[in-house]
């Protein structure tokens, strides 16, 4: 039973493409997001979403945009990708008060 | 703005023996949850273990356990008999919960330390 899936988990794309990773949560959390893991490993928050409704977007370029068509579901929609783009993308899901976030496996996006 | 700082880079241990893994950070909130992460090479990132700050009992999940040192904001994680899978990378994360002014959920990681469990 997978938890947290993201899809796909290897991307890879040219410079200028538009590109949407998927994810999708079956725990039944209400609140997702979307960490960008760098090449030097490190983590960093994007975006979180709660029942629909962003609450947390860091500073982000504007070419990406998350999309919650409903509380299962976080997808990141990327626009005129660079090469600076290429990292590992983390969706995870929390629910409510016991706080921990559980982590997708990751998509690791190429860009070139 | 609140950080988190894990100084060792890269630790080794031998199979069976015991490790402990650094890390500190900065606040001015009184109420907020720390958490390791564990990333093997699979890349998947797992919880490992919690520790709510209102909690003056370390926290222990099997194998592994905390020292919470709230006034010198240090939480470190001790592995004890260590095993060939417990080779990843280990994050410490903060966050202030949902709920109060500010709060927002974000996990703020620390650079990582890369751990090799040695046979």
């Amino acid at each position: 039973d997978t938890a947290v899936s993201q899809t796909p988990k290897y991307l890879v794309t040219q410079m200028g493409n538009d590109k949407s990773i998927k994810c999708e949560q079956n725990l039944g959390h209400d609140t997702m997001y979307w960490y960008k893991q760098d090449s030097k490993k490190f983590l960093k928050i994007m975006f979180s979403y709660n029942n629909k409704e962003l609450i947390i977007n860091e500073t982000v370029p504007n070419r990406f945009s998350p999309k919650s068509p409903d509380k299962a579901h976080l997808n990141l929609h990327i626009n005129s990708l660079e090469l600076g783009d290429s990292a590992v993308y983390f969706c995870a899901s929390s629910q409510g008060l016991r706080n921990e976030q559980y982590f997708g496996p990751g998509t690791r996006l190429t860009v070139t | 703005a609140q950080t988190v700082t894990q100084s060792q880079p890269e630790m080794s241990v031998q199979e069976a023996e015991t490790v402990t893994l650094s890390c500190t950070y900065d606040t001015s909130e009184n109420n907020y949850y720390l958490f390791w992460y564990k990333q093997p090479p699979s890349r998947q990132m797992i919880l490992v273990i919690r520790q709510e700050a209102y909690k003056q009992q370390n926290a222990t999940e099997n194998r592994f356990s905390v020292n919470f040192q709230k006034a010198a904001k240090s939480f470190s994680l001790k592995i004890s008999d260590s095993q060939l899978g417990d080779t990843a990378m280990y994050f410490c994360a903060f966050m202030k919960p949902r709920g109060g002014r500010g709060a927002t959920n974000k996990l703020i990681f620390g650079t990582g330390t890369l751990l090799a469990v040695q046979p």
